[in-house]
């Protein structure tokens, strides 16, 4: 149990386009989803938490406008890199928990390429 | 402010040696404390959780144990094959759903 789906496992963009990740959870109702980022050989850092419903938390210097957060269900959130640019690139990951329990799953990640 | 650090930050070894990864946190306030394997280019897969209340996990050749008092988690590899080369993550669990994670400790076991 406790399965969150991350779907595209790796995406090559345009520099200006703008690039959809999707976090499901597919066996459980996420209350709160996070998002990821990790750069070359550093850890992942927290970027945002979203709340079904409400519109997400971003942890400071990470641009809103840029990383758009959807959370419409209790079973999907969004990631929309908008812009995206090169030094964007990096590998997106959510990670999904649900009320009453006591840890957190994480999808499989997302290695988006800006060129 | 809860910051996880792990030593070290690379490691090579023979096949066959036992090895241990070190990972500190800052806050003892942990509900509880996550190792992960990340191979290149790849997403995380869990490998041992361990609650506050524990002491240790393990899973076939592989043990974490936890001591929150001296704020330290090690993950313990016995008879280590090129097959766990990877990048070890450690994570902390902070409660609120927030997790702190370490940069990582790159193994590479040769042949």
């Amino acid at each position: 149990g406790a399965v969150v789906s991350q779907h595209p496992s790796w995406v090559i963009c345009k520099s200006g386009t703008s690039v959809k990740i999707e976090c499901r959870s597919l066996d459980f109702q996420a209350t709160t989803m996070f998002w990821y980022r990790q750069f070359p050989k550093q850890s992942l850092m927290l970027m945002a938490t979203s709340n079904e419903g409400s519109k997400a938390t971003y942890e400071q210097g990470v641009e809103k406008d840029k990383f758009l957060i959807n959370h419409a269900s209790l079973t999907l959130s969004t990631l929309t890199v908008t812009s995206a640019h090169p030094e964007d690139s990096s590998f997106y990951i959510c990670s999904a928990g649900w009320t009453g329990g006591d840890g957190y799953t994480f999808g499989s990640g997302t290695r988006l390429t800006v060129v | 402010k809860q910051e996880v650090t792990q030593i070290p930050a690379a490691l090579s070894v023979p096949e066959g040696e036992n090895l241990v990864l070190n990972c500190s946190f800052t806050d003892s306030a942990i509900y509880n404390l996550q190792w992960f394997r990340q191979d290149p280019g790849k997403g995380l897969t869990s490998l041992l959780l361990i609650q506050s209340s524990q002491r240790e996990q393990t899973s076939g050749r592989l043990n974490a144990s936890l001591d929150k008092s001296s704020g330290r988690s090690t993950l313990y590899i016995a008879a280590s094959q090129p097959g766990d080369s990877a990048t070890y993550l450690c994570a902390a669990y902070t409660g609120g759903f927030k997790t702190i994670f370490g940069a990582g400790t790159r193994l590479f076991v040769k042949a």
